[in-house]
C-alpha cells in the first residue's frame, strides 16, 4: 500500500454527522478513486477522478461528495451520516503499467456510524 | 449485469499444500482480469493482471490462468504459507482504466501450520 495514504485509520460518528475522509498518494497517478467495502460484497466505487480538476460517480455516490484539491489529494465527504454508511472505505490511485492500468490502494478507514 | 462469483468462500490448508481459487465472471465488454490479495485490516494488493489474449501468468508462487471463451480464471497457490493466509479477490475490467471494475466478493484462505 505504500504510496497512498488515508486518515483516519477509524472514525465513530453519529447519525446526523458530517466527517472528510482524506487520501494523499505520492505515486503521481492522475487518477484517484474511493470505494468502500461491506462483508459479503465485493468492493464498491463510489466517486473518481480521472484527471486533477475532474471527479465523477460511480456505482453507489449517494449520501457522498468528493474534491480533488490537487492531483496528491483526493477528499470523501459525508455530508450527514447514516447507519447505512457503516464500511470500509478504500482510496486508491491509478497508474499506466505496461500495457495496463495498475490501482494501488491506500490501508482503509474503518467508519461506524450510530 | 457484469459478475464475478469466487469459489470456493473460504478455505483451509495445511502449511505447505496447494491449492487452487475459481472465478468465474459476466462482464462484458471485457479488458483485462486481476488477482488481488487483501490482508485483514489492510488494501487489496495486484498479484496479477492478464489481457484477453493471455493464458496464464505467474507472480513467485502465484500462478493465475485465464479461460476467456468459458470465462473462466484460476489462482493457483504453490507450497503454502503461513503469510499467504489473506482474502483473494478476483476483479475483471470493464475498460482499459479502472472506472469500469467489477469486484468479486473474494475467498477467504487460511493457512495453518
Amino acid at each position: 500500500n505504500a504510496g497512498v495514504t488515508q486518515t483516519p485509520k477509524f472514525q465513530v460518528l453519529k447519525t446526523g454527522q458530517s466527517m472528510t475522509l482524506q487520501c494523499a498518494q505520492d505515486m503521481n497517478h492522475n487518477s484517484m478513486y474511493w470505494y468502500r467495502q461491506d462483508p459479503g460484497m465485493g468492493l464498491r466505487l463510489i466517486y473518481y477522478s480521472a484527471s486533477e480538476g475532474t471527479t465523477d460517480k460511480g456505482e453507489v455516490p449517494n449520501g457522498y461528495n468528493v474534491s480533488r484539491l490537487n492531483k496528491r489529494e483526493f477528499s470523501l465527504r459525508l455530508e450527514s451520516a447514516a447507519p447505512s454508511q457503516t464500511s470500509v472505505y478504500f482510496c486508491a490511485g491509478g497508474l499506466i503499467a505496461g500495457s495496463s492500468y495498475e490501482q494501488y490502494f491506500g490501508p482503509g478507514t474503518r467508519l461506524t456510524v450510530t | 449485469k457484469n459478475q464475478v462469483e469466487q469459489s470456493p468462500q473460504s478455505l483451509i490448508i495445511l502449511e505447505g499444500k496447494n491449492c487452487t481459487l475459481q472465478c468465474n465472471y459476466t462482464v462484458s465488454p471485457f479488458s483485462n482480469l486481476r488477482w488481488y490479495k487483501q490482508d485483514t485490516g489492510r488494501g487489496p494488493v495486484s498479484l496479477t493482471i492478464m489481457t484477453f489474449s493471455e493464458n496464464t501468468k505467474s507472480n513467485g508462487r502465484y500462478t493465475a490462468t485465464l479461460d476467456a471463451d468459458t470465462k473462466q480464471s484460476s489462482l493457483h497457490i504453490t507450497a503454502s504459507q503461513l503469510s499467504d493466509s489473506a482474502s483473494y479477490i478476483c476483479v475483471v475490467s470493464a475498460n482499459f482504466g479502472n472506472e469500469k471494475l467489477t469486484f468479486g466478493t473474494g475467498t477467504r484462505l487460511t493457512i495453518i501450520p
